[in-house]
């Protein structure tokens, strides 16, 4: 079967860069994935990333090691808008699995 | 604009009554799905589609049906809804760049 692993609260300051870490088991494997869901919001997504390396959009990069099972979001230059859940999503042979959710508090 | 739309967005209701949560897609994806979101619990896949009369069930199917007689739309039925299935609801359509999923705005059901 396909499961996945990320931590379920980080904190972390306004300004700073925090990492979130996600590892994943799966039958097969096309990519791995990162929502962000703010509070009464809908999950959106924010980056993909299919092989091995750092994937950057604006404020937000996304490495994956194909051969250690394991991706992480990095989010630099934290901002208050940026308190939310963020979701790793590995497709593999089976629909996309979500991960349980990394609540992110940015404090000032 | 690219949209994911399910109505209702909130819905309370009764246990036994049944009840239907329509979704529809405008980017003509031949996946969709749907998930329950209970906290701590993360997106659980109800459902899926792969096409128009292909669906097969994810985690946590019990209780609920679907039907893809369309390919933009995809509704969700609780037969016989009962307290444990209040929960907060999303629909959802993935294309094929990226496997970007693009979700709806959620459906907040509370069963008494």
């Amino acid at each position: 079967g396909q499961s996945l692993e990320q931590p379920s609260e980080v904190t972390a300051v306004e300004g700073a860069i925090v990492q979130i870490n996600c590892t994943y088991q799966t039958s097969g494997f096309y990519g791995l994935s990162w929502y962000q869901q703010h509070d009464g919001g809908a999950p959106t997504f924010l980056s993909y990333n299919a092989l091995d390396g750092l994937e950057e959009t604006g404020r937000f990069s996304s490495f994956l090691s194909r051969s250690d099972s394991y991706g992480y979001l990095l989010l630099q230059e934290l901002q208050m808008k940026d308190s939310a859940s963020y979701f790793c999503a590995v497709k593999g042979n089976t629909p996309l699995v979500f991960g349980k959710g990394t609540r992110l508090s940015v404090i000032a | 604009e690219a949209q994911v739309t399910q109505n209702p967005r909130y819905l309370i209701t009764v246990t036994g009554k049944k009840l239907t949560v329509t979704c529809s897609q405008n980017m003509n994806h031949e996946y969709m799905s749907w998930y329950r979101q209970d906290p701590g619990l993360g997106l659980r896949q109800i459902y899926y589609s792969m096409n128009v009369e292909v669906t097969d069930k994810g985690d946590v199917p019990e209780g609920y049906k679907v039907s893809r007689k369309e390919k933009r739309n995809f509704p969700l039925i609780l037969e016989s809804p009962s307290p444990n299935q209040t929960s907060l609801y999303f629909c959802a359509s993935r294309g094929t760049v990226k496997n970007i999923q693009y979700f709806g705005a959620g459906t907040r059901l509370s069963v008494l």
